[in-house]
C-alpha cells in the first residue's frame, strides 16, 4: 500500500546550521505531498505542500521539492532557529481522497 | 482554518477502563477525524466521524473498540472502550477540507494516554 519514510530522529543541530530531513514514499499513482510540523504542546500545522512533480513548496524558510524520479520530498532550511524546534511529518495524500499517510516524525532540537 | 480543541490534554487511566476524549471545533464543518499515534510510529487513521450516521473505520479498528459519536457539525468523541497498555498512544483529532491536491486538514493538540 501507500507509504512515506523519514529518516528517524532526533536530529540536533547548533542554530544557523543547515537543515536536511529525508523523506520518501510509495504510491500506486501521483499523491499530493506535505510536510507539517508539530510545535511543543500544539497541534499539527501544515508547513508547505506541492501537488505534483518538480514542483517546489515553500513557507518559513523552509523548501521541499517533489522529486518523482527518487519518490522523495527532503526538508531543507538554510539556517535553523531554536524556535524550529518541533517533530515533522512527511505525508502524502492520493488524488480524489481525503485520507492523509503519515510518516513516522522526526525530531528536530536546535541548540543555541 | 479552524481551531480545535480537545479534551483531556493527558490522562492516565488503569487497564479494563474506558477513556472518552472531546473534540470541539470552532466552525461547522464535515470531515472530521481520529486518528491514533503510537509511540515512535506514524500518524494512523482510527475512522472518520459522520455527522448523523455511525462512523467509517479504518482496517484494524472497530466501533466496539473505538465508539465514535458526532452529535453536530462541531463536535465529536472519541472513546477508548476497555483499555490495555497497548492502547497507550496520543489520539489526534482533525478536520479536513478538500480533496487530493486541495487537501486541507487542521489537528487538535493530541490526547496523551497512558494506560497502566
Amino acid at each position: 500500500g501507500d507509504s512515506v519514510t523519514q529518516m528517524e530522529g532526533p536530529v540536533t543541530l547548533s542554530e544557523e546550521a543547515f537543515l536536511t530531513i529525508n523523506c520518501t514514499y510509495t504510491a500506486t499513482g501521483y499523491p499530493s505531498l506535505f510536510w507539517y510540523v508539530q510545535y511543543p504542546g500544539e497541534g499539527l500545522q501544515l508547513l508547505l505542500k506541492a501537488t505534483k512533480a518538480d514542483d517546489k513548496g515553500s513557507n518559513k524558510g523552509f523548501e521541499a521539492t517533489y522529486r518523482k524520479e527518487t519518490t522523495s520530498f527532503h526538508l531543507e532550511k538554510g539556517s535553523v532557529q531554536v524556535s524550529d524546534s518541533a517533530v515533522y511529518f512527511c505525508a502524502l495524500v492520493m488524488d480524489s481522497s481525503y485520507k492523509l499517510i503519515f510518516g513516522s516524525g522526526t525530531r528536530l532540537l536546535v541548540r543555541p | 482554518s479552524a481551531v480545535i480543541s480537545q479534551k483531556p490534554s493527558r490522562d492516565i487511566c488503569q487497564r479494563g477502563t474506558s477513556l472518552t476524549i472531546q473534540c470541539q471545533v470552532d466552525s461547522q464543518v464535515t470531515m472530521m477525524f481520529w486518528y491514533r499515534q503510537q509511540p515512535g510510529q506514524s500518524l494512523t487513521l482510527i475512522a472518520t466521524a459522520n455527522q448523523g450516521s455511525e462512523a467509517t473505520y479504518e482496517s484494524g479498528f472497530v466501533i466496539d473498540k473505538f465508539p465514535i459519536s458526532r452529535p453536530n457539525l462541531t463536535f465529536s468523541t472519541l472513546t477508548v472502550s476497555n483499555m490495555s497498555p497497548e492502547d497507550s498512544s496520543i489520539y489526534l483529532c482533525s478536520v479536513g477540507f478538500g480533496l487530493g491536491m486541495n487537501t486541507e486538514a487542521f489537528f487538535g493538540q493530541g490526547t496523551r494516554l497512558t494506560v497502566v
